[in-house]
């Protein structure tokens, strides 16, 4: 099975910009995988911030964008504040039929 | 509203069953996959698998393959995840998700003797 990897913390600065990446043991992400960001914050359900690369929600504040860097999806975090401060887990498919979650990026806004 | 409402949190032992619901409303339940995630305390999130509620075509993780049934029932709008053998190691929260949008509250479930 693939193995999807995230940096496992970061620390960004307030107004700040700080840049996770997701990467996969097959090789290269590519928007086939169609890659999501969701962010979770103690005690809460995850919620979805990115969908298919780099689409944003009603909800998502305009200092997250994702794209493609490197052979990795990435989700840039432009300005950063408090609130921020949270896990975040990318997740791939492949094919289709199998889904797999990166580790999490523990962000600390300070 | 849009939503996904889960059953309550569960207290079993191992050996037992359960089967734990996941109930949508405020959208067609039949046009959007619903995926079962697991998240252990203190750890990561797992896809465990996904049900196509229209015919109730899954897809399962490896990992999770033989170990949850997933199900729906396209009349009421509800996804189920169950279990026929519980053991300690299935202590975890268990979140139902249309990962494009919309997150059920969890439930977690604890298996102790």
């Amino acid at each position: 099975q693939a193995v999807v990897t995230q940096e496992p913390s970061l620390t960004v600065s307030p107004g700040g910009t700080v840049t996770l990446t997701c990467g996969s043991s097959t090789g290269a992400v590519t928007s086939g995988h169609y890659p999501y960001w969701f962010q979770q914050k103690p005690g809460q359900a995850p919620r979805t911030l990115i969908y298919d690369t780099s689409n944003k929600h009603s909800w998502t504040p305009a200092r997250f964008s994702g794209s493609l860097l490197g052979g990795k999806a990435a989700l840039t975090l432009s300005g950063a504040q408090p609130e921020d401060e949270a896990e975040y887990y990318c997740l791939l498919s492949y094919s289709g039929a199998l889904w797999v979650f990166g580790g999490g990026t523990k962000l600390t806004v300070l | 509203e849009v939503q996904l409402v889960q059953s309550g949190a569960e207290v079993k032992k191992p050996g037992e069953s359960l089967r734990i619901s996941c109930k949508a409303s405020g959208y067609s339940f039949t046009t959007f996959w619903i995926n079962w995630v697991r998240q252990m305390p203190g750890k990561g999130l797992e896809w465990m698998g996904r049900i196509d509620p229209s015919d109730s075509y899954t897809n399962y993780s490896p990992s999770f393959q033989g170990h949850v049934t997933i199900s729906a029932d396209k009349s009421i709008g509800t996804a189920y995840l169950q279990w026929s053998s519980l053991k300690a190691s299935d202590t975890a929260m268990y979140y139902c998700a249309r990962i494009d949008q919309l997150w059920g509250q969890g439930t977690m479930v604890t298996v102790s003797s």
